[in-house]
């Protein structure tokens, strides 16, 4: 079986700052990562995932993440936040074969202005 | 392209009261999932189905939870009785295949409040 661990729980900065939110996976087998956002009182929406290839993946909104397997890590980033960038993000892994995927506990980033 | 829609948005029940969430899919997508999401925790899978047929429920409490997806679009989760510690929000999500590959995509949830 797979799971995910998200470091923290809360994460403030300030406006125009860099962010990092930390994830680490666990897994005997090749998985499949993905970054979740939710917005206060929405649903969750992909902002990215990483199934081959490039460990740099790029997604909505500005934020890449990197897959590093030797650390089993797929932290997220963000070079510059902005206030609507508050929101809770959650860290998520899947089988390959998909019918097996857990959500991290979840980070609340909090942009401050 | 209209998302997932659930409803209600918003209930409140008394403890040991029936309760049903409704969810309609994005139109073409064949799997179909019911989360539930506990305050500052990640959604867990309830139950996943593949069309109308209930392929992994092994999460699902069979002995007040059930669900059922007529004709493979729609679907209903019920809770009866209810109780305090099902306050929660319940997501649905669908997507065209198993998740992983195809994206997920997520309803506004239903947030249930147990009294």
């Amino acid at each position: 079986a797979q799971s995910v661990t998200q470091l923290d729980s809360q994460v403030p900065v300030f406006e125009e700052a860099p962010v990092e939110l930390r994830c680490n996976y666990s897994s005997s087998v090749s998985v499949y990562l993905f970054w979740y956002v939710q917005y206060p009182n929405q649903g969750l929406q992909l902002l990215l995932k990483y199934l081959s290839g490039s460990t740099l993946v790029k997604g909505i909104n500005g934020f890449e993440a990197e897959f590093n397997k030797s650390q089993t890590s797929f932290h997220l980033r963000k070079p510059s936040v902005h206030i609507s960038d508050t929101a809770e993000y959650f860290c998520a892994v899947s089988s390959l074969t998909g019918n097996q995927f857990y959500f991290g506990t979840g980070t609340s980033l909090t942009v401050i202005p | 392209e209209a998302g997932v829609v659930q409803s209600p948005r918003y209930k409140i029940i008394e403890k040991k009261q029936p309760v049903a969430f409704w969810c309609n899919p994005i139109s073409g997508h064949n799997t179909l999932y019911w989360y539930l999401q506990n305050l500052g925790q990640g959604p867990e899978l309830l139950i996943r189905y593949e069309n109308e047929e209930a392929v992994d429920d092994s999460q699902l409490p069979k002995d007040r939870f059930s669900a059922e997806r007529l004709k493979g679009v729609d679907s209903t989760l019920k809770i009866q009785p209810a109780e305090l510690g099902d306050s929660a929000v319940y997501l649905c999500a669908s997507s065209l295949g198993l998740a992983g590959v195809e994206t997920q995509y997520f309803g506004p949830g239903t947030r249930l409040l147990v009294l």
